[in-house]
């Protein structure tokens, strides 16, 4: 049940693009994106809801596919402080304190 | 910016003793979880809280986990009887319903 996440790993340099994707196999109502970098708690950064509504971050955008039940965070012209684990947070098509259920993450790694 | 804040930063504890992990959420939050990350893994749900009870909870939420909201304001995980699997980082979060804001975790390491 654990959404999966591609690619695994990915490193990039400095202002290149990197997409990352999020595929789950139940309907969802909502996911998220998190950054963690080493030693430190994850960081909200997106979230998509079902129906198309979208928050989060201007530099950094995604989609949200209902019918596919995947998701796509897509970094452009990407920074060193980009580098981190992402996850993704999937909410089941239930909504109401809904827990999240967290993707199997990607490491990125931007270098100069 | 609101932050969620967990004490201790780092425990170190016997196998078998009780541990109490705290948290104190975001003010004008409802919602409120635990989760776990054992190095360099996933990060795995424990348990979720709302209005002043357990919503859900996984399977690794067993009868050595419990939750409490004693005083309004902190949110505490308690290990009663603490196994070396136990041995992980542990994340508190809050939510008003959008993004769950995470607090800096609490590394708990069974010796």
């Amino acid at each position: 049940q654990q959404p999966v996440q591609s690619p695994q790993a990915v490193i990039l340099r400095e202002g290149e693009d990197a997409v990352i994707n999020c595929s789950s196999s139940k309907a969802l109502y909502s996911v998220h994106w998190y950054r963690q970098k080493h030693g430190e708690a994850p960081v909200f950064l997106m979230i998509l809801l079902k129906g198309g509504e979208q928050k989060g971050h201007e530099k950094i955008s995604a989609s949200f596919n209902e019918k596919k039940q995947q998701s796509s965070l897509y970094l452009t012209a990407s920074q060193l402080s980009y580098s981190g684990t992402y996850f993704c947070g999937t909410e089941g098509d239930n909504f109401g304190n809904e827990k999240l259920t967290f993707g199997t993450g990607t490491r990125l790694t931007i270098i100069p | 910016e609101p932050e969620v804040t967990q004490t201790p930063s780092h425990q170190v504890t016997q196998m078998g003793q009780e541990v109490i992990l705290r948290c104190v959420p975001i003010s004008n939050h409802l919602y409120f979880y635990w989760y776990r990350q054992i190095l360099g893994q996933k990060v795995e749900f424990l348990v979720s809280f709302y209005n002043n009870e357990i919503s859900e909870k996984s399977e690794i939420f067993d009868d050595q986990f419990s939750v409490e909201r004693p005083d309004g304001s902190n949110f505490t995980l308690k290990i009663r009887s603490t196994k070396l699997e136990d041995s992980a980082m542990y994340f508190c979060a809050s939510s008003r319903g959008y993004g769950y804001t995470f607090g800096s975790g609490t590394r708990l390491t069974v010796v």
